[in-house]
């Protein structure tokens, strides 16, 4: 049974990094791929990234400057780092396996 | 980036009608494969995304044949037949054709 599930703080001063855990069980990281969306409160969805079977990563360009998404395959996980979080950063961090199936996700909150 | 618009914002229905859902790309979403990588998830409140319909016209695992997708290459609908109360929430449309992926902005269901 696939499973993804999100970890993390839930909350973040401003100008500091967040840092999120997907740890995934049901399938190989070398098999397929990880993504990550995040959804503001009270909006839409926003891809952020992509952690490729192969290690290959992608990113939003509108976030590409502040992101990085990392992997440890031996412990099914996948890492996200974004550094710099202003308020408008807070929101539900989502992981996915592909289109099929997502994480409960994990709210972020960005407040001093 | 390709941009994905939805309509309408949000649609009230009477339990047992009938609602459709638009969707509109930028771009063509027809892959040379003949494969159409238009997608339809449901939002309910407090929850993450369930896949309902991906590849434009297929049913996802487990979602009652009441939905159904169809369309061209840039435009798309979802319809709902038989509402029923589960069926409320947040339906966004979403193209994984390419990196980065986008989503609608959503459409609210309600019941009458």
């Amino acid at each position: 049974q696939v499973q993804l599930t999100e970890s993390g703080p839930g909350l973040v001063h401003p100008s500091e990094t967040l840092s999120l855990t997907c740890t995934v069980s049901g399938f190989s990281l070398t098999g397929y791929s990880v993504y990550w969306v995040r959804q503001p409160s009270g909006k839409g969805l926003e891809w952020m990234g992509r952690m490729r079977y192969n290690g290959d990563t992608s990113y939003n360009s509108a976030l590409k400057s502040r992101l990085s998404i990392s992997r440890d395959t031996s412990k099914n996980q996948v890492f996200l780092k974004m550094n710099s979080l202003q308020t408008d950063d807070t929101g539900t961090y989502y992981c996915t396996g592909g289109s099929h199936y997502w994480g409960q996700g994990v709210m972020v909150t960005v407040s001093s | 980036d390709i941009v994905m618009t939805q309509a309408p914002l949000s649609v009230s229905v009477t339990p047992g009608e009938s609602a459709s859902i638009s969707c509109r790309s930028s771009k063509s979403l027809l892959h040379s494969n003949g494969i159409t990588y238009v997608y339809w998830y449901l939002q309910k409140p407090g929850k993450s995304p369930q896949l309902l319909i991906y590849r434009m016209s297929n049913l996802a695992s487990g979602v009652p044949d009441r939905f159904s997708g169809s369309g061209s290459e840039t435009d798309f609908t979802l319809k709902i037949s038989r509402v029923e109360a589960e069926d409320v929430g947040i339906y966004y449309c979403g193209q994984l054709l390419e990196n980065p992926w986008t989503f609608g902005g959503g459409t609210k269901l309600e019941l009458k």
